[in-house]
């Protein structure tokens, strides 16, 4: 258990509404990470955070917004949800380990829209 | 283009008998490769980092080997527990923090 909790865990909404997801972390960690699911495409890293306020994009982040204002949050927002944003969300952390560092990842928040 | 395929995508299996999966991957200088195991309805939970070629990792009934182009995921004597998805990632040298993961093998045990 790396200490991760998501919220909500389970949301539905409509098109054209604005979403937000939090992931919150107790042990510190400098890095966090937002991946979204789907089937036959596996994880996908949406962007990611390498300090508070410091922000980067990943290879599926049209669409999306990340704020990182404190070290144990970083927030998830679909600006104008989408059909095809239906999807599970998972946030991770990275932890090192030697000479790699290890991603640990949250329970998931299972988004729909309508 | 870093890629990761996993086969096969399900694999049914007795209890005790046991059986590989295998993650190919091509990536520009491999800095690791990680598995992990996914219950439906959880998150990835780690189970091995292989960083070089020849190197191999055991954990309970699960052992991970590393080749230059591939790893594999052994299941000595699995039991009906061991039922989840695995997921293989690598991370490449200069990408540092993105993780490329595989599809997943859906493994199911039976007793």
């Amino acid at each position: 258990d790396a200490g991760i909790t998501q919220s909500p865990r389970h949301k539905v909404t409509e098109t054209g509404t604005p979403v937000t997801l939090r992931c919150h972390q107790t042990e510190n960690h400098r890095y966090m990470y937002w991946y979204r699911q789907d089937p036959g495409h596996g994880l996908r890293l949406i962007h990611y955070s390498y300090g508070v306020k410091d922000t980067d994009k990943g290879e599926v982040s049209d669409g999306y917004s990340v704020s990182r204002s404190k070290t144990e949050d970083f927030l998830l927002t679909l600006e104008s949800a989408t059909s095809s944003q239906t999807s599970v969300y998972f946030c991770a952390i990275t932890d090192r380990d030697g000479s790699t560092d290890t991603q640990y990842f949250g329970p998931g928040t299972r988004l729909t829209v309508l | 283009e870093d890629q990761v395929t996993q086969s096969p995508e399900a694999l049914r299996l007795q209890e005790g008998e046991s059986s590989s999966l295998n993650c190919s991957y091509t990536v520009s200088g491999l800095r690791g490769l990680f598995w992990y195991r996914q219950d439906p309805g959880k998150g990835p939970e780690f189970l091995f980092t292989l960083y070089s070629a020849g190197e191999e990792k055991e954990k309970e009934r699960l052992k991970a080997t590393l080749t230059k182009k591939e790893s594999f995921l052994h299941i000595t004597a699995p039991k009906p527990e061991d039922s989840a998805t695995y997921l293989c990632a690598v991370q490449a040298a200069g990408a540092t923090n993105k993780l490329i993961f595989g599809t997943g093998t859906l493994l199911a045990v039976q007793p």
